[in-house]
């Protein structure tokens, strides 16, 4: 059975700080992992994706892949207010998506 | 480009009655993936076609659920008969060839009494 893991947070930064969202996943065999973000009462929405060990950019946004380790970060830089939403991380496995159960990140004005 | 296009935004309906909801995929979408999504069990893929033929259903919950995709401009997912354990968001999703980066409609925000 394949997991995904996220701390359920909730993450409390100020305006303006980095934030830092993490996710662990049990399959070595993942290639592709995606970020979406979440608002209450909202649908998910696509953020990131990454494929490839290392980091890639995006605006404020910045996904890390460590497939040795097995984990997947999402750094929010500049972080603000209207960012708070709930981040859930996602695995494809073979056109399936398998998610996380989210963490929620609080900006602080 | 309209996006991912659900009905009803929001249904609630008594126990034993059938719900029927409705999804509109992107243009030029290959795929079309229905989710479920509940504070307890969170987000959980229900069925997915590819070019209109259901490729895998082994999240649907039970034989009550069933899902058809007759073109490639429309899917139905149907509750038969419906019981309170059913209420939930149920989210229609699409992708492109890729398959993988897949956009989320608007929800539909189900009640079962």
């Amino acid at each position: 059975q394949k997991e995904v893991e996220q701390n359920s947070g909730p993450l409390s930064v100020p305006e303006g700080a980095i934030a830092s969202l993490n996710c662990t996943y049990s399959d070595r065999g993942s290639q592709s992992f995606f970020w979406y973000r979440q608002y209450s009462g909202k649908s998910p929405e696509l953020i990131m994706f990454i494929y490839s060990n290392g980091d890639k950019e995006d605006g404020r946004f910045t996904a890390q892949l460590n497939k040795a380790s097995q984990y997947v970060s999402l750094l929010i830089r500049d972080s603000q207010p209207s960012d708070s939403a709930t981040y859930l991380c996602a695995l494809d496995s073979s056109y399936k998506l398998i998610f996380g159960s989210g963490t929620r990140l609080l900006v602080r004005p | 480009d309209a996006g991912v296009i659900q009905s009803p935004r929001h249904e609630v309906t008594e126990m034993g009655q059938e719900v029927t909801l409705r999804c509109k995929p992107i243009s030029g979408h290959d795929y079309l993936f229905w989710y479920r999504q509940t504070m307890m069990r969170g987000l959980e893929l229900l069925i997915y076609f590819n070019n209109n033929v259901p490729i895998d259903d082994s999240g649907m919950p039970e034989d009550r659920f069933s899902a058809k995709m007759p073109n490639a401009s429309f899917s139905t997912l149907k509750i038969q008969p419906s019981e309170p354990r059913d209420s939930a968001v149920y989210f229609c999703a699409t992708a492109g060839a890729s398959g993988s980066e897949q956009y989320f409609g608007p929800g539909t925000r189900l009640t079962v009494t």
